[in-house]
C-alpha cells in the first residue's frame, strides 16, 4: 500500500531563517507530487507540483521553491522565511485519488 | 479567480439534521473529489465522482455530480458530532496534472 511521509510535524522558525520540508512516498513509482499550503481556516492553495525528477511547476510567485531530487522525494524550501509563510503544509501524490501526508505546521515568528 | 466555489463557508447544524454542501466549477471537470479534514490534520478521502449524473454514497454521506460536470453537492443525512470538520472539494480538470481545491466548508454539529 502507498504511504506518504512528511517531516517535521511542527516547526517554529524566525523570520529570515531558511526552511526545508521533506516529503517521501512509498509503494508507488513515478508519482505526480504536490505541495499545498493551508492558511488557518481556509482551503488548500497549490504551491508546486512535479511530474518527474527535476520537473517542477510553480503555481504562485513567492519566496518558496521546490525540488525533486529523487523519484519519491519532494522538498519544499525557502532561503528566507516571511511571516506570511506560516501555515499548514501538505504534501500529496495523485493516484486514483489524491493521497495526503500528515502535514507540517509551520509558524514563522 | 477561484476555479472552485464552495458554499456555505461555514455551517452549524443540530445533531440529527440534514445538510448540503455545494461545490461549483467554472470549467468542466475531469474528476471531482470530496475530502474531510479535522483541523490541523491531513485530508481523508470521502468520494470521487467522474461521470455526469453520478451519485455515490458512503454511510450517511451522499455526493452527486451534475450532468454538465460543473457542480457537485455533498449531502449528510441525520448529522452526528463525528461529522464535524472541514469539507473540501477538489477537482482535476482536463489537460491538467494538478488538483484544485475549494475554500472549504467548516461544519459544526451541535449535540
Amino acid at each position: 500500500s502507498q504511504t506518504i511521509h512528511q517531516w517535521p510535524a511542527t516547526l517554529v522558525q524566525p523570520v529570515g531563517s531558511p526552511l526545508s520540508l521533506e516529503c517521501t512516498v512509498e509503494g508507488t513509482s513515478n508519482p505526480n507530487l504536490y505541495w499545498y499550503r493551508q492558511a488557518a481556516g481556509r482551503g488548500l492553495q497549490l504551491l508546486f507540483y512535479s511530474v518527474g525528477i527535476g520537473q517542477i511547476s510553480s503555481e504562485v510567485p513567492q519566496n518558496l521553491s521546490a525540488s525533486r531530487p529523487q523519484d519519491r522525494q519532494f522538498i519544499l524550501s525557502s532561503k528566507k522565511l516571511l511571516l506570511s509563510d506560516s501555515g499548514f503544509y501538505l504534501c500529496a501524490w495523485m493516484g486514483y485519488e489524491q493521497y495526503f501526508g500528515p502535514g507540517t505546521r509551520l509558524t514563522v515568528t | 479567480s477561484q476555479e472552485l466555489e464552495q458554499s456555505p463557508q461555514s455551517l452549524i447544524v443540530q445533531e440529527g439534521k440534514n445538510l448540503t454542501i455545494n461545490c461549483t466549477s467554472s470549467k468542466t471537470l475531469y474528476g471531482l473529489y470530496w475530502y474531510k479534514q479535522k483541523y490541523g490534520e491531513g485530508l481523508i478521502f470521502l468520494m470521487m465522482l467522474q461521470k455526469g449524473g453520478e451519485e455515490k454514497s458512503h454511510e450517511k454521506i451522499t455526493a452527486k455530480l451534475d450532468e454538465k460536470k460543473q457542480q457537485s453537492s455533498l449531502h449528510i443525512t441525520a448529522s452526528q458530532p463525528s461529522h464535524a470538520g472541514i469539507y473540501l472539494c477538489g477537482a482535476v480538470f482536463y489537460n491538467n496534472n494538478d488538483m484544485r481545491f475549494g475554500a472549504g466548508t467548516r461544519l459544526t454539529v451541535k449535540p
